[in-house]
């Protein structure tokens, strides 16, 4: 079982907030990404890390930002939160273990922008 | 352009029946392939995996089949309980390298499945 955590769970926010959605594992996993998943359609990767002091974006084009400055942190941040932003947020680490690699996912954060 | 398909969006089964989900897949590069289950208002959890090497595993009421030549997979859930009703992503690693040994993952856009008691 993996030990992945967010905060906060939900969200409702005005916009042009600036938000910050935490994002911890203790499972010493080098690598970690944030995917944006709305209702019915598939996940998408807007960012990953591999390390501390690594970020890198995803195939999803996304105004928000990533920071690694620690192995088991990895807060997304929205500088103007907008309508358009509203999505569910999901976290998730991982480690090469055998020559596979599985990702193991947080609980999530709903955002809800007004 | 989606390179993973679940084509249904939702399925019914009754309790205690097998329930099969499928998945079909577009780019031979995809080496691995997860299946995830997902509650409302939670994260993905991992269920099962197979490699590109296999053509079935099987893990207690799990069992995944690939078949590289059609390039379909799916997922058995046998017997059927209503605990496992949910979302059922599939997801394909590789096609994508991202740097540092590693692939990205990507997803369907998930079946629903509801066990009938």
């Amino acid at each position: 079982e993996a030990d992945i955590y967010q905060t906060p769970r939900y969200l409702v926010i005005g916009t042009g907030k600036k938000i910050t959605l935490e994002c911890s594992q203790t499972m010493g996993h080098d690598k970690m990404y944030w995917y944006q998943q709305d209702p019915g359609m598939e996940l998408h990767l807007i960012h990953y890390s591999y390390g501390v002091n690594s970020t890198e974006k995803g195939d999803l084009s996304s105004e928000s930002t990533v920071s690694r400055i620690r192995t088991e942190h990895f807060p997304l941040t929205l500088e103007s939160a907008r309508p358009s932003h509203t999505s569910q947020y999901l976290c998730a680490s991982s480690q090469r273990r055998g020559g596979q690699e599985t990702q193991y996912f947080g609980p999530g954060t709903r955002l809800l922008v007004l | 352009d989606q390179q993973v398909k679940q084509n249904s969006p939702s399925l019914s089964v009754q309790e205690g029946r097998i329930s099969i989900l499928n998945c079909d897949y577009t780019n031979s590069m995809f080496d691995y392939f997860l299946w995830y289950k997902k509650y409302p208002a939670e994260g993905p959890t991992f269920l099962i995996s197979i490699s590109s090497i296999k053509d079935k595993n099987e893990d207690g009421r799990f069992t995944v089949f690939l078949n590289k030549s059609a390039k379909h997979l799916s997922l058995h859930i046998v017997p059927s309980q209503p605990g496992d009703s949910a979302v059922y992503f599939c997801a394909a690693r590789g096609a994508r390298y991202s740097g540092a040994g590693s692939y990205q993952l990507t997803f369907g856009k998930g079946t629903k499945l509801s066990v009938i008691p």
